[in-house]
Formats: structure tokens, C-alpha cells, sequence
């Protein structure tokens, strides 16, 4: 079955280290985002690719760095500059059309923690 | 400023008794409006996208529709396993391209 897998699903961070998230979809799409999940707040982006070796910033993109060397993948690294990395991130994938307007799919998430 | 604002917070329900989510937003250049389903621990499970006013989409026992202003997520005669978090969001033209802005959700509880 076509989806997004992300990887691992609990990552633990200890100060000052780097991290690396994992997300790769079979579904063929050209278009991948990062989100980030807090408690009482919506989701908010990160970083988003439409096409291979091309992204762009989100709204809170301080403090987090991403690839996009294959349109199946899109590693997110939280690095030791992101102060408050506890959250669930979420990566999404959809197709590129000419409006633009198709949905995103989501996979399950890793939910990363300070140790 | 753009902005996404789901009622209520939360919502708890008799197996049975119907109700509706609401979803109001303010925001120039709206593409279009996506409704999602959110359980525990998991990623936003998409629904329907709405892109103009007046426009109804329906699935087993939810219908979403779409005003100039809002949307509401009708749910009709709710069962327990529809318990979970809807999240709203809405497509928004910008200089970067499109970009979904997200509510903070409805978490509805269905009982028996």
C-alpha cells in the first residue's frame, strides 16, 4: 500500500546533540512538508519541498535543517540550535498540479523528546 | 493575519446525538479548505476539501460545508469509533506558493 512512513516513531535528544528524522512516501508525489505538533496549538510548518534539491523555510524554521536529494525522501534534522525541540513532528507529501490545491497526507509521526 | 479558529475546544456526545464542529477563518486568497481526523498519537487522517462557498461534501456519517466565512463538520447519529480530534485548514495563495494553515482542532468523545 502507497503511504509516508516516518521514522523511528520516539526519538530521545540529549542537550546539544544533533538528531535526524526520517520520512520517505511511495506514493509519488513532488511535493513534502515537516510539521510540528504542541499541545493546544494547530500545526505548524516547517519546511516544505515542491520539487527534488529545492525547499523552502516554514514559519518556524530556526533551528531545524532538511535535504531533498530524492523525491522519495525528506530527512529533517533538529539540531543543538533548536531550544525547544520537545514536540511530534509530522511530514506530509502531496501531488504538485497545476492549481496546486490537493490535499496533504500525513504519516504517524515521531514524537521527540529531551533527555 | 491569517487565522484558523475551530469551536468548541471539545465536545462530548451520546452515541446518536448529532452536532456540529465549526470552523471560522479570516484569510486573504483562499484556495480551498481541508477538514482532517486526528486520533491519539497518529497523523491527521485527510476528509474533504471544500473550495467554494456553498459547497457540501459528505462521507458515511460527516458532511462538511463552506461558507464565505466558515465551515462547519456536521455529524450525524456519531458512534463511539468517531471519537477523535478534527482539524480544519485552509489553503492560502502566497509569494511561496500555497500554504495550509492549521486550526487547533475539535477533540470530540462519542459515548455509548
Amino acid at each position: 500500500d502507497g503511504g509516508i512512513t516516518q521514522s523511528p516513531k520516539y526519538l530521545f535528544r540529549k542537550e546539544g546533540q544533533n538528531v535526524t528524522l526520517s520520512c520517505e512516501q511511495n506514493l509519488n508525489h513532488d511535493a513534502m512538508y515537516w510539521y510540528r505538533q504542541d499541545p493546544g496549538q494547530g500545526l505548524r510548518l516547517i519546511y516544505y519541498s515542491q520539487i527534488v534539491n529545492d525547499f523552502q523555510k516554514g514559519d518556524i524554521a530556526e533551528g531545524y535543517s532538511v535535504s531533498r536529494e530524492k523525491k522519495e525522501s525528506f530527512p529533517l534534522t533538529v539540531t543543538s540550535a533548536q531550544k525547544n525541540p520537545t514536540a511530534f513532528y509530522l511530514c506530509a507529501s502531496s501531488r504538485k498540479t497545476a492549481d496546486s490545491n490537493q490535499p496533504q497526507h500525513f504519516g504517524d509521526g515521531t514524537r521527540l523528546s529531551i533527555l | 493575519e491569517d487565522q484558523v479558529t475551530q469551536s468548541p475546544e471539545a465536545l462530548r456526545l451520546q452515541e446518536g446525538e448529532s452536532s456540529s464542529l465549526n470552523c471560522s477563518y479570516t484569510v486573504s486568497g483562499l484556495r480551498g479548505l481541508f477538514w482532517y481526523r486526528q486520533d491519539p498519537g497518529k497523523g491527521p487522517e485527510f476528509l474533504f476539501t471544500l473550495y467554494s462557498a456553498g459547497e457540501e461534501k459528505e462521507k458515511e456519517r460527516l458532511k462538511a460545508t463552506l461558507t464565505k466565512k466558515e465551515s462547519f463538520l456536521h455529524i450525524t447519529a456519531p458512534k463511539p469509533e468517531d471519537s477523535a480530534t478534527y482539524l480544519c485548514a485552509v489553503n492560502i495563495l502566497t509569494g511561496g506558493g500555497n500554504k495550509l494553515t492549521f486550526g487547533t482542532g475539535t477533540q470530540l468523545k462519542v459515548e455509548l
